[in-house]
């Protein structure tokens, strides 16, 4: 089945260092390829996502590429701030014909990003 | 557009009562699914509908169901409710055929 593996976390980083959290994928076909940040006590954000090779999300300073040869889809950010303290989700969906397919998510990595 | 609106935002049970959470999708939003997030098992699918019809299904014992309505809000109950059930329950909508899904803020259940 579909599998969603993330880099364990906490990461820790000083305002302002460049952000690496690294995810790969198992999957049949071409799933769409999502990050979701949780803050505290809070639901699930939509941050980017992906739905074909070589597809770059980004949003908020934040990147990710869809990297079919690897099968990762690694977060990034240039300059991360205080208020990017989160805990952040890997996903993946493929929607099967005539059916839904749930959405598989990685274990989260949590940030921590201090003064 | 308003987003996915789960209430309530908390509620406190103890072992063998039921309880019934709901779920309104942004509007246009025909497929709703629902999750649980624990600290233990992180995130885990429960089960989704669309037009009223259960789809999908997750690993979860029988005393979890829901329903959808005509007018896609979703509900989902838990029958003889354990301490394991404390979580953190969220619900998420797309539009049909769509991969994108759109969370609620979630129901935190305190299972005493």
């Amino acid at each position: 089945g579909n599998s969603v593996t993330q880099m364990e976390g906490p990461v820790t980083l000083s305002e302002e260092a460049f952000l690496t959290i690294n995810c790969t994928y198992t999957a049949t076909g071409y799933p769409s390829l999502f990050w979701y940040v949780q803050y505290p006590g809070e639901g699930l954000q939509l941050l980017l996502k992906a739905t074909k090779a070589d597809d770059k999300g980004s949003n908020k300073g934040f990147e990710a590429t869809y990297r079919k040869e690897t099968t990762s889809f690694h977060l990034e950010k240039g300059s991360v701030q205080v208020s990017d303290s989160a805990v952040y989700f890997c996903a993946l969906r493929k929607l099967n014909t005539g059916t839904a397919s749930k959405l598989t998510f990685g274990t989260g990595t949590r940030l921590q990003v201090t003064l | 557009k308003a987003g996915v609106t789960q209430t309530p935002r908390y509620l406190i049970k103890t072992r063998g009562q039921q309880v019934t959470l709901s779920c309104s999708p942004i509007s246009g939003h025909r497929s709703v699914s629902w999750y649980q997030q624990t600290p233990g098992q992180g995130l885990q699918f429960l089960f989704e509908y669309f037009s009223e019809t259960q789809r999908n299904k997750g690993n979860f014992p029988g005393r979890f169901s829901g329903r959808q309505f005509s007018n896609s809000r979703s509900e989902m109950n838990v029958s003889t409710l354990e301490l394991g059930d404390s979580a953190l329950y969220l619900c998420a909508s797309s539009m049909a055929g769509e991969e994108t899904q759109y969370f609620g803020p979630g129901t935190r259940l305190l299972v005493l």
